[in-house]
């Protein structure tokens, strides 16, 4: 198994710029999440989703969107970049969700200049 | 809504010295502290966790408390040796079965 991948390593936007961070999965996990990682803040939740077709608003949402048409796939968007949204950003997934071991992708450094 | 408390931000140890970290969660309903290891450049990964119904659980030269009452859980490590040198991040529940809340991490540094 691949376990998590996400594409692309790493990106420089624009400001303005749109991109979609691909995040997939090989284990047939119900459970997937986004979250940005900045420096000395941990670990914050974009966005998460419980299965195909449902997603979720975690702590910061706020310039992302996300779907989830697949189990295995869990795409997130960035529509109008902002400097703010410079972060390294993990995808993960888990089987049955909170109280169990998420699974992190290796992550995806984004820069907005 | 709040990270769990971290602490130390940082922490540099000799090797062969004990490593403690040490978090503090508000909510009552957590039920599941976890503890993840990020080595530089790479996803974080879980090394222990424990349940609210355990006081103590050990891996090897890894084990985690959590003293219910006070409200705290703490990541020792135990001879330690410079591939433990690493960020290493405390999270819990909160009570919810979707989701964690991260702490703001730890950089463990050992220095040979």
């Amino acid at each position: 198994n691949a376990g998590v991948t996400q594409t692309p390593k790493f990106r420089i936007l624009k400001i303005g710029q749109s991109m979609t961070l691909q995040c997939t999965q090989d284990m047939n996990h119900n459970y997937m999440y986004w979250y940005r990682q900045d420096p000395g803040m941990g670990l914050k939740l974009i966005y998460y989703s419980v299965g195909a077709g449902i997603t979720d608003k975690g702590e910061v949402p706020n310039g992302y969107n996300v779907s989830r048409s697949t189990t295995e796939d869990f795409p997130l968007r960035l529509e109008l970049a902002a400097p703010s949204q410079t972060s390294v950003y993990f995808c993960a997934s888990s089987y049955t969700g909170g109280a169990n071991e998420q699974f992190f992708g290796p992550g995806t450094r984004l820069t907005v200049l | 809504g709040e990270n769990v408390e971290q602490h130390p931000s940082t922490l540099s140890v000799q090797e062969g010295d004990s490593a403690v970290i040490k978090c503090t969660y508000s909510d009552s309903a957590s039920n599941y502290f976890p503890w993840y290891k990020q080595e530089l450049g790479k996803g974080p990964q879980l090394i222990i966790d424990i349940r609210s119904n355990v006081g103590e659980k050990k891996d090897q030269r890894i084990a985690v408390t959590l003293n219910k009452t006070a409200k705290h859980f703490s990541l020792h490590i135990t001879e330690t040796q410079p591939e433990d040198s690493a960020v290493y991040f405390c999270a819990d529940d909160r009570g919810s079965n979707y989701k964690l809340t991260f702490g703001k991490g730890t950089l463990l540094t050992v220095n040979p």
